[in-house]
């Protein structure tokens, strides 16, 4: 079975800085997906960006990246020069690459204040 | 594309009651998941349809819950007899054929509360 796990239930960031949020998961599979996914207060599921587990380059879209580290098992989220806009809840999910279930992490309460 | 449509946005129910949550997939979509959001956590994942086909249902509970999705129509979510602990957010996603490593498009979510 696969596990995902955030560790930290909130964070904190000053508009304009960065902030990293982490997630680690345990699998046996070799092929799998990974993905955040932001949650603002509105509750809609916003997928944020997403990693392919064969590919060694770390995923980026626009302020968001990763840091993928697959022997650790490590998918930590990195927000550059955060925005008033980047707080909600962000969820990290993983899918094998056989199955059709997201497993998701339990989140980090992201605030992003002036 | 209106994207993935969820109705009601709240719905409340009194115990022992029905209720019915419908999900409208993206266009050109043809899987349908359903997943359940407890306050404070994160979604898990209940059952996963095409078509006239329950896929993987893993995730539901055995009583009270069942799921279709028809030919013609919205997919549907009922949960009979409802009780205090059914209350949850419940999310609907879809993806078209093969392409569920692109972790799907969720719609906004039904909020059911049982009082």
């Amino acid at each position: 079975a696969q596990t995902v796990t955030q560790s930290q239930p909130e964070m904190s960031v000053q508009e304009a800085e960065t902030v990293t949020l982490s997630c680690t998961y345990d699998t046996s599979e070799n092929n799998y997906y990974l993905f955040w996914y932001k949650q603002p207060p509105s509750r809609q599921m916003i997928l944020v960006i997403r990693q392919e587990a064969y590919k060694q380059q770390n995923a980026t879209e626009n302020r968001f990246s990763v840091n993928f580290q697959k022997a650790a098992k490590s998918f930590s989220l990195k927000i550059s020069d955060s925005q008033l806009g980047d707080t909600a809840m962000y969820f990290c999910a993983f899918i094998p690459g056989t199955a059709s279930k997201l497993t998701f992490g339990t989140g980090t309460r992201l605030q992003v204040t002036l | 594309n209106a994207g993935v449509m969820q109705n009601p946005r709240h719905l409340v129910r009194r115990r022992g009651q029905e209720a019915r949550l419908r999900c409208s997939p993206m266009k050109g979509h043809s899987h349908v998941y359903w997943y359940r959001q407890l306050p404070e956590e994160g979604l898990k994942f209940m059952v996963y349809l095409q078509k006239e086909n329950i896929i993987d249902e893993s995730g539901m509970p055995k009583e009270r819950f069942s799921a279709e999705f028809p030919k013609e129509g919205p997919s549907i979510l009922r949960i009979q007899q409802v009780v205090r602990g059914d209350s949850a957010a419940y999310f609907c996603a879809s993806s078209p054929r093969d392409s569920t490593n692109y972790g799907y498009t969720f719609g906004s979510g039904t909020r059911l509360t049982v009082v």
